[in-house]
C-alpha cells in the first residue's frame, strides 16, 4: 500500500518569500512522485514529477522538489513566492508496480500575502 | 492539442436519481481515471479504465460504476444518489503501455455534482 502525508493544510507566506510545502510518502516499492496545483474551480495541473534519475526535479513556474529516499520526502520549494502562486497543492505517489493510479495527499492551501 | 474534456461542467440532481458524467481523454491516451473530490476529503480514487477494461477500483460502493468506449472516452454513472455524493468529479488520462511506464496524468476541469 502507498500513502502520502502533507504537513500543514494551510501555509501562508509573504510575496517574495521562500515557499516550502512538505510531503512524505510511504511505498513498499520505488515510488514515482508528483506535485500538482489546483486553482479554484479548476482541475489539477502537473507541476513536476520524479520517476528515476536526478533527485532534484525542476518544474514549471519556478518550482522544484527533491526526492530524499532516506527521509521518504518530496518537499516542494520555490525561492520567491508570487501572488499568482496562491492555490492548493497536492503531492501524489504512484508505485512502480502494476497499480497505476495515483494516491494523493490531502492538499496544502497556499496563501501569498502582499 | 485538446486537453481532457469533461461534461457537463455542473450537474444538479435530486437524491435517489442517477447521474452520468462524461470524459474524453487526450488523443492517444488509452487510460482514464476517475477521482472524487469532496469538501474536506481530498482526492479519492474511484475507477481506472484502460483499453476498454476496468483495471482497478477504489473503495466506493457498487452504485458507482462506469465504462470506457472503443474511442477511449469514458462515462461515470452514479446510481441512487445520496447527499454526500455532492463533489467535484475529476477525470484524468494517461498513455497506456504494458510496461506501466506512464508518468503523471492530465486532468480535466471536472464536473461539479450537487445532490439536493
Amino acid at each position: 500500500a502507498q500513502s502520502v502525508t502533507q504537513l500543514g493544510s494551510h501555509v501562508s507566506v509573504s510575496e517574495g518569500a521562500l515557499v516550502l510545502l512538505r510531503c512524505n510518502y510511504s511505498s513498499s516499492v520505488p515510488p514515482y512522485l508528483f506535485w500538482y496545483v489546483q486553482y479554484p474551480n479548476q482541475g489539477l495541473q502537473l507541476l513536476l514529477k520524479y520517476t528515476t534519475g536526478a533527485t532534484l526535479v525542476k518544474g514549471i513556474n519556478g518550482f522544484e522538489a527533491e526526492f530524499k529516499k532516506s527521509e521518504t520526502s518530496f518537499h516542494l520549494t520555490k525561492p520567491s513566492a508570487h501572488m499568482s502562486d496562491a492555490a492548493e497543492y497536492f503531492c501524489a505517489v504512484r508505485s512502480s508496480g502494476s497499480a497505476r493510479q495515483l494516491t494523493f495527499g490531502s492538499g496544502t492551501q497556499l496563501t501569498v500575502l502582499p | 492539442e485538446a486537453g481532457v474534456t469533461q461534461s457537463p461542467t455542473h450537474l444538479i440532481k435530486t437524491r435517489g436519481q442517477q447521474a452520468t458524467l462524461r470524459c474524453s481523454p487526450i488523443s492517444g491516451h488509452t487510460s482514464v481515471y476517475w477521482y472524487q473530490q469532496a469538501l474536506g476529503l481530498g482526492l479519492q480514487f474511484l475507477l481506472w479504465y484502460d483499453e476498454g477494461e476496468e483495471r482497478n477500483r477504489g473503495n466506493f460502493p457498487p452504485r458507482f460504476s462506469g465504462r470506457q468506449f472503443p474511442n477511449y472516452s469514458s462515462e461515470l454513472n452514479v446510481n441512487a444518489l445520496e447527499l454526500e455524493d455532492s463533489a467535484l468529479y475529476l477525470c484524468a488520462s494517461s498513455s497506456g503501455g504494458g510496461s506501466g511506464r506512464n508518468y503523471g496524468y492530465t486532468f480535466g476541469s471536472g464536473t461539479r455534482l450537487t445532490v439536493v
